[in-house]
């Protein structure tokens, strides 16, 4: 399995206000896929992000409102942007080794007060 | 179009009896197919999947899953329950013609009794 170290693990954040999410990856992998969690709720797919093109995303989450960079093939970060009490949710990273595996980052879980 | 069905919000066992979550499954082809556990706080950990070969895929803490392509079923099990295995179980399936998202159910808490 990779090692998958997503920072920061919790955050409490002011409405309005921005919170970066970082994933990094043990090893080079080609896609990065990011998840939101919403309390109670099962996993939705936010976007996927490849080295050097703009990431893809799901219906229903926009580039503006979720913007994503994906610098190398380790790296990944997820931006909340514009944060509103509806943000409030458990956001994964899971890197792509291959369509039979899927392994998840530890998550990290806002809360936006 | 993908999709999971997890029909039990919540599945009550008492410890050392054999325990059941149950999954059902639609996809265009054939599936790749994933069951996950989530303790409290803490992020999504794989517990087994089935991409091809023997129906019965044996996976982490003495879980096992059974693939019927018949029912399109794939449902997690355990011969013994433990109080530790208390937690929100997610099943997980991808279609395995070309790179499909890979959609969730919308989980299952299981709750083992002392």
């Amino acid at each position: 399995s990779a090692v998958i170290s997503q920072k920061p693990s919790r955050d409490i954040c002011q409405r309005g206000t921005s919170l970066t999410i970082q994933c990094q990856v043990d090893s080079q992998v080609t896609m990065m896929f990011w998840y939101r969690q919403q309390p109670g709720q099962s996993l939705t797919l936010i976007a996927t992000a490849n080295q050097g093109s703009e990431a893809t995303y799901e219906s229903g989450f926009v580039i503006d409102k979720f913007p994503i960079s994906r610098p190398n093939l380790t790296f990944s970060t997820l931006t909340v942007s514009n944060m509103s009490p509806e943000d409030s949710s458990i956001y994964l990273c899971s890197p792509e080794r291959g369509v039979t595996e899927a392994f998840f980052g530890q998550g990290t879980r806002l809360t936006v007060v | 179009a993908q999709s999971v069905a997890q029909p039990e919000d919540q599945v009550n066992v008492a410890e050392g009896n054999p325990l059941t979550v149950k999954c059902t499954y639609s996809v265009s082809g054939n599936p790749y197919l994933f069951w996950y556990v989530q303790y409290p706080n803490r992020g999504l950990q794989f517990l087994l999947k089935y991409i091809t070969g023997d129906n019965l895929v044996k996976g982490s803490y003495g879980f096992e899953a059974e693939f019927n392509k018949s029912q399109t079923s794939f449902h997690l099990k355990k011969p013994s329950a433990l109080v530790s295995d208390s937690a929100l179980y997610f099943c997980a399936v991808r279609a395995n013609t070309g790179f499909q998202k890979l959609v969730f159910g919308t989980g299952t808490r299981l709750l083992v009794s002392p």
